[in-house]
């Protein structure tokens, strides 16, 4: 089964870097069948995709977030990770990391998710 | 950029209801659309995918259709683990997705 778990800071400073890793278990990262992205989700509010990554390292990234954003890949360790630069209580929310398969397009696992607060 | 919209925002309905929630596009996305449901405190689950292909695992009373701009997720009977909240995702940009805001259906 697989499984895909967040770890990182529960708490940033603001203007500081947000990091976040993303453990994959129980598949391989390299698969070409699947692309890895990050999603958030604002206390109380909706879902929003901050972007997505291949085995290979191409990376896609939501344009009003894309000047922020760094998404890297490490196949030897199975992991993926998000960068988010210069954060403010905006970027306070949940972060999700996932798999998405090409066919049909759909994202089919998720992480449990981890709560990032922005706060001095 | 391909917004989504969901209607209606909220809808309080009953055990064995049925209920139908829209989601459209601004631009034709063909059938690149998929449908989610998500409890408090957990990740969303996939439902339905390609707009109307059920996720294995998913019961049979959840149903997607639409093509285009237009798509609907119809829940033919409610039943209590159903209470949750539900998204439309775009996937015609993919791989970058936008989701729609949201429908909340809670106990009349």
């Amino acid at each position: 089964q697989l499984q895909l778990q967040e770890s990182g800071p529960g708490l940033v400073k603001p203007s500081e870097t947000l990091s976040l890793t993303c453990t994959v278990s129980g598949g391989s990262i390299s698969s070409s069948s699947y692309y890895w992205g990050w999603i958030r989700q604002p206390p109380g509010k909706g879902l929003e995709w901050i972007g997505s990554i291949y085995y290979s390292g191409s990376t896609y990234y939501n344009p009003s977030l894309k000047s922020r954003v760094t998404i890297s890949v490490d196949t030897s360790k199975n992991q993926f990770s998000l960068k988010l630069s210069s954060v403010t209580a905006a970027d306070t929310a949940v972060y999700y990391c996932a798999r998405v398969v090409v066919v049909p397009a759909a994202t089919d696992y998720w992480g449990q998710g981890t709560l990032v607060t922005v706060s001095s | 950029d391909i917004q989504m919209t969901q209607s209606p925002s909220s809808v309080s309905a009953s055990v064995g209801d049925r209920v139908t929630i829209t989601c459209r596009a601004s631009q034709g996305i063909s059938s690149w659309l998929a449908w989610y449901q998500q409890k408090p405190g957990k990740a969303p689950k996939l439902l339905i995918y390609a707009a109307s292909s059920l996720q294995s695992g998913v019961p049979s009373r959840f149903s997607g259709s639409g093509s285009g701009t237009d798509f609907t997720l119809t829940i033919s009977s409610l039943q209590p683990e159903d209470f949750a909240t539900y998204y439309c995702q775009q996937a015609n940009s993919f791989p970058l997705f936008t989701f729609g805001p949201g429908t909340k259906v809670d106990i009349k």
